[in-house]
């Protein structure tokens, strides 16, 4: 049973618009938040992450909201550019991250086109 | 700079051999994790180590086993590789206390023949 899910396998958007990730999750242990970004043939990087204290954490062109309510999270990347064409994979952690055990979801592929 | 360093990026093996998956963290990290990587299936825990020689298992541990010797050192061991083990497979590490993000390396492209 996924705990973490990111219901859309793809995502297009055109260069310079916003780009919204959706990663929705179903364990209420959860407590911290995070998004990484891939590219083919590489290891992921991290982007960006939240606390479950915080609804809103924003660093540049990405911003992360948490809706603890709705166990549900996005990432909004504004202006999008054709560099963020990656996989972007939603991970939760219980207890602070503690153990350390990233739950991942399975991937969104955004293509941004010029 | 931090890194996790695993020893091949790309590794062709044959069904029946051992294999052995190489991962090396220089942050001094007490968390290291093994994934593996499919289309559609996201990234899927094999293993993880909290410690120098103390293991868990993850959500789909049958078919590999895990070493850690050393803190900086988390090795990853296909006893018996078998066709269905074809897969990237990624190494990562992070520190124990407080909200803190996982590291990776930048992967093995294994492929079974």
């Amino acid at each position: 049973d996924q705990q973490v899910k990111q219901n859309s396998p793809s995502l297009s958007v055109q260069e310079g618009r916003i780009s919204i990730l959706n990663c929705d999750y179903t364990n209420s242990m959860f407590d911290y938040f995070l998004w990484y970004k891939k590219y083919p043939a590489e290891g992921p990087t991290f982007l960006i992450s939240i606390s479950s204290i915080k609804d809103k954490n924003e660093d540049g062109r990405f911003t992360v909201f948490l809706n603890k309510s709705a166990k549900h999270l996005s990432l909004h990347i504004v202006p999008s550019q054709p560099g963020d064409s990656a996989v972007y994979f939603c991970a939760a952690s219980a207890d602070g991250g503690s153990q350390g055990n990233l739950i991942f979801g399975k991937g969104t592929k955004l293509s941004v086109k010029p | 700079d931090v890194k996790v360093t695993q020893s091949s990026r790309y590794l062709v093996k044959r069904t029946g051999e051992k294999v052995f998956l190489e991962c090396v963290q220089d942050m001094d990290h007490e968390n290291m994790f093994w994934y593996r990587q499919d289309p559609g299936l996201g990234l899927r825990l094999i293993y993880f180590s909290y410690d120098v020689k103390m293991k868990e298992k993850g959500d789909i541990p049958e078919g590999y086993s895990v070493s850690r010797e050393k803190k900086e050192r988390f090795s990853l061991i296909l006893e018996s590789a078998s066709t269905n083990q074809t897969s990237m497979y990624l190494c990562a590490s992070s520190r124990q206390v407080g909200n803190t993000e996982a590291f990776f390396g930048q992967g093995t492209r294994l492929t079974v023949v």
